[in-house]
């Protein structure tokens, strides 16, 4: 059962627009939430991250947004860049779990083209 | 400094074969995850360690599946045998400690090919 979901596999926008990639969770007890970014051929890195205590965080071109009612969270990227193009992840943790343990989701592939 | 490592980068193999991969987590880190990625399932936590001893090994899918970390520099995935639906990216990734504020370091990852 998937707790953390990304519905949309795939998302394509014009270099210098925004990209906005969502996800979706289940499990009420989440209250810690991060963004991974995946490269081809390499392990996914960590971008940024949100207390549930928060509603949004912003680091340089990326912004998260968590609405806690809807059990939703953005990614903002803007302008995009042709070097955002990777895989994002969605991953949350919650106060009860086993230190450490993240949930991921199946990713969203981005597209940034010229 | 290094990373984390795993090796090797690429394996093929033929089912009922007994498979190997292996990871060296950043030096210092306490905790060490092994995840494997598919398309249907996504990037899923098999098992983690804390101080070489395994903590949650409820993702591991099955019997044939098995991690072992004997010591703080080196852990391996064994899977025997291994079978096509087997076939994914496996990932190692390892942090300093168990706080869930703290960043994972994931490796490049083996590319497991089950034929």
């Amino acid at each position: 059962d998937q707790q953390v979901k990304q519905n949309s596999p795939s998302l394509s926008v014009q270099e210098g627009r925004i990209s906005i990639l969502n996800c979706d969770y289940t499990n009420s007890m989440f209250d810690y939430f991060l963004w991974y970014k995946k490269y081809p051929a390499e392990g996914p890195t960590f971008l940024i991250s949100i207390s549930s205590i928060k509603d949004k965080n912003e680091d340089g071109r990326f912004t998260v947004f968590l609405n806690k009612s809807a059990k939703h969270l953005s990614l903002h990227i803007v302008p995009s860049q042709p070097g955002d193009s990777a895989v994002y992840f969605c991953a949350a943790s919650h106060r009860g779990s086993t230190l450490g343990r993240l949930y991921f989701g199946r990713g969203t592939q981005l597209t940034v083209w010229p | 400094d290094a990373g984390v490592i795993q090796s090797p980068r690429h394996e093929v193999t033929e089912m009922g074969q007994e498979v190997t991969l292996r990871c060296k987590p950043i030096s210092g880190h306490d905790y060490l995850f092994w995840y494997r990625q598919t398309m249907m399932r996504g990037l899923e936590l098999l098992i983690y360690f804390n101080n070489n001893v395994p903590i949650d090994d409820s993702g591991m899918p099955e019997d044939r599946f098995s991690a072992k970390m004997p010591n703080a520099s080196f852990s391996t995935l064994k899977i025997q045998p291994s079978e096509p639906r087997d076939s994914a990216v496996y990932f190692c990734a390892s942090s300093s400690s168990g706080k869930r504020t703290d960043t994972q370091y994931f490796g490049p990852g083996t590319r497991l090919t089950v034929l």
